[in-house]
Formats: structure tokens, sequence, C-alpha cells
């Protein structure tokens, strides 16, 4: 069975700076999906980023890159220049490509605060 | 368009009250997800439908809970005989069925509180 781990339950950074949020995953699969979620508080959960597994290349958003090691199994989230409104929960979520069912699992969350 | 819409937006039910949870998922949504997040931990998965077909119910935690699309569109999670532990956000996403890189779209979710 797939498991995410994301080992930082909370997580602070100064306006402006950079933080990296931590996740690794454990799969025998070869062929998924990898997703950063925020979910605001008090308000619904959003797609920051994704990653296709069979892509080497990182994806970027904007503020949002990641850094996506295959091998280590490991899909971490850089957030540059942070700004108040990254303040959230953020959820790291697998999700293989399978016949029947698309779900995902979710790891258990970092609490980012940025602070002014 | 609309996004996904969940009702009610708080729900407090007595030990042994029967609940059903309503979720309108974005027009055109071929699949739609319900999760279960407890309090400060990640979204848990129940079940997954492809228009009316529930093709995964791996998640739901007892036969007391039950889930329905009917017509491909709206569903309805149901929890009979509610318990304590049932208390939870109660989250439905809709996708587009693997468009999009398969990004799911979240309602804000139904907080259910048992006494």
């Amino acid at each position: 069975a797939q498991t995410v781990t994301q080992s930082q339950p909370e997580m602070s950074v100064q306006e402006a700076e950079t933080v990296t949020l931590s996740c690794t995953y454990d799969t025998s699969e070869n062929n998924y999906y990898l997703f950063w979620y925020k979910q605001p508080p008090s308000r619904q959960m959003i797609l920051v980023i994704r990653q296709e597994a069979y892509k080497q290349q990182n994806a970027t958003e904007n503020r949002f890159s990641v850094n996506f090691q295959k091998a280590a199994k490991s899909f971490s989230l850089k957030i540059s220049d942070s700004q108040l409104g990254d303040t959230a929960m953020y959820f790291c979520a697998f999700m293989k490509l399978a016949s029947g069912t698309y779900k995902y699992i979710f790891g258990t969350g970092t609490r980012l605060k940025v602070l002014a | 368009g609309a996004g996904v819409s969940q009702s009610p937006r708080y729900k407090v039910a007595k030990r042994g009250q029967d609940v059903a949870l309503r979720c309108d998922p974005i027009s055109g949504h071929v699949s739609l997800f319900w999760y279960q997040q407890a309090l400060g931990q990640g979204p848990e998965f129940l079940t997954y439908f492809q228009n009316e077909a529930q093709l995964d119910k791996s998640g739901l935690p007892s036969d007391r809970f039950f889930a329905e699309r009917p017509e491909g569109s709206v569903s309805t999670l149901k929890i009979q005989r509610t318990q304590q532990e049932d208390s939870a956000v109660y989250l439905c996403a809709s996708s587009q069925l693997g468009g999009l890189g398969y990004e799911q779209y979240f309602g804000p979710g139904t907080r259910l509180t048992v006494t």
C-alpha cells in the first residue's frame, strides 16, 4: 500500500523568504502523480502544483516549485518570496494511475505560518 | 462556473441519529470522491464514483456508511447510527476523468459533530 509522510507538522517563515516543505512517499508503482494542495484556514483545498512521475523535469508554478527525486521517493515543495496569503496547511498527495479508481493518498500535512 | 458545493456546512447530530451529507460537483465532472478529514489530519479516502457507478468503496469505515450518486451528478453520503468517532470534516471532490492532470476540485466540506 502507498503511504505519504510529511515529517514537519509546523513551519514558519518570514515574509519574502524562502521555505521548503518535505514529503516522502512509498510505492512500488512506476506511473503515478504527485500533488501539493493548500488548505487555508476555513477555506477550500486548492491545488498548488502537480508532478507526473514519468517527467524528469521539476514542475514550477510561479513562486512554487518542486524537487522531485524519484529514486529517493521524495517530493519537496519550495515557496519563494513567501507572502502572508501563503499561510495555510499544505498537504502532499500521491495518486497512482490504475483502472477503476483515482483516489489520492494524503500526508498528514504541514502547517505553514508566514510572519510579517 | 460554480465550484463544488456541499451542504450542510455544519451538522450536529446526537449519537445514534442518521445524517445525510450532500455534494454538488462541478457540472460535467465525471469523477466524484468523498474523503473524511479528522482534526489535524490529512483527508482519508472513503469512496469514488465514475458517473453513477461506485467503483471504489474501500475506504468506507463500516457498513453504517453509504454513498450514492444515482444520476451521475449530485451525491449523498449517509451515515447511519452516528458514533462519536464519526466526528470529522467530510470533503467532496470532483474531477474530469483524467483531464487536467487528474486535478481534484474540493468543496468546503461538512463539519459533522456527534454528541
